[in-house]
């Protein structure tokens, strides 16, 4: 069974950091492309990065370049989310999310919130 | 990047049918679309991948009530049959080589 566990959301202050973390099983990891998706309270769902397989390719959406880092573990089947310089518009549901060989994603974590305020 | 479109809201009478519209972009409509069912509170659920040709491939234990097609730079999901639980919000999703791009979601409400 596919299963993604994220983790380490929570209430950070505005301009402060968080690490957020998907635990996979039940499947080959180290195969799948990954993504993080969010969605703001009350709203749609927002692409925020993707990862390659390998980890070496790494993509973000224009809202978070240069402000989060997504990286791989591939020994630990373990997805990670560095996300510094938070502000309130980053608060939302973080989602791990898992592509069908780089196409759709085809299965979702349960989502960890993170809230911005101060 | 590709835009997807979808209407906001739409309903239905339970037990009938409907059809849920997600449109590409010009310049986009041979793209692969999937959909994606977000019940009240919960996280996200794959229904289906679209292709262009307008076949559809579900996910596993998707009900055989929901299917897909195409015309031209629309996607459509039907679900038919409808029941109370599939009042939810419905995505569309579509990628190109280093980006995702969701539609804005449209909100059933069975009647």
């Amino acid at each position: 069974e596919v299963q993604l566990l994220e983790s380490g959301g929570g209430l950070v202050q505005p301009g402060g950091s968080l690490r957020l973390s998907c635990a996979a099983s039940g499947f080959t990891f180290s195969s799948c492309a990954m993504s993080w998706v969010r969605q703001a309270p009350g709203k749609g769902l927002e692409w925020v990065s993707g990862v390659s397989a390998t980890g070496r390719s790494t993509y973000y959406a224009d809202s978070v370049k240069g402000r989060f880092t997504i990286s791989r573990d591939n020994s630990k089947n373990t997805l990670f989310l560095q996300m510094n310089s938070l502000g309130a518009e980053d608060t939302a549901i973080y989602y791990c999310a898992k592509q069908i060989a780089g196409a759709a994603t085809d299965f979702w974590g349960q989502g960890t919130l993170v809230t911005v305020s101060s | 990047q590709p835009v997807l479109t979808q209407s906001s809201s739409a309903s239905a009478s339970l037990g009938s049918s409907v059809k849920l519209t997600c449109t590409l972009s010009s310049g986009h409509s041979t793209y692969i679309i999937a959909w994606h069912q977000q019940q009240p509170g919960k996280a996200p659920r794959y229904l289906m991948q679209v292709e262009g040709s307008g076949s559809y491939n579900k996910g596993s234990g998707v009900p055989g009530r929901f299917s897909g097609s195409r015309s031209g730079a629309d996607r459509y999901l039907t679900i038919s049959n409808l029941q109370s639980e599939d009042e939810a919000d419905y995505y569309c999703e579509t990628w190109d080589s280093n980006t995702r791009v969701f539609g804005g979601g449209t909100k059933l409400t069975v009647l």
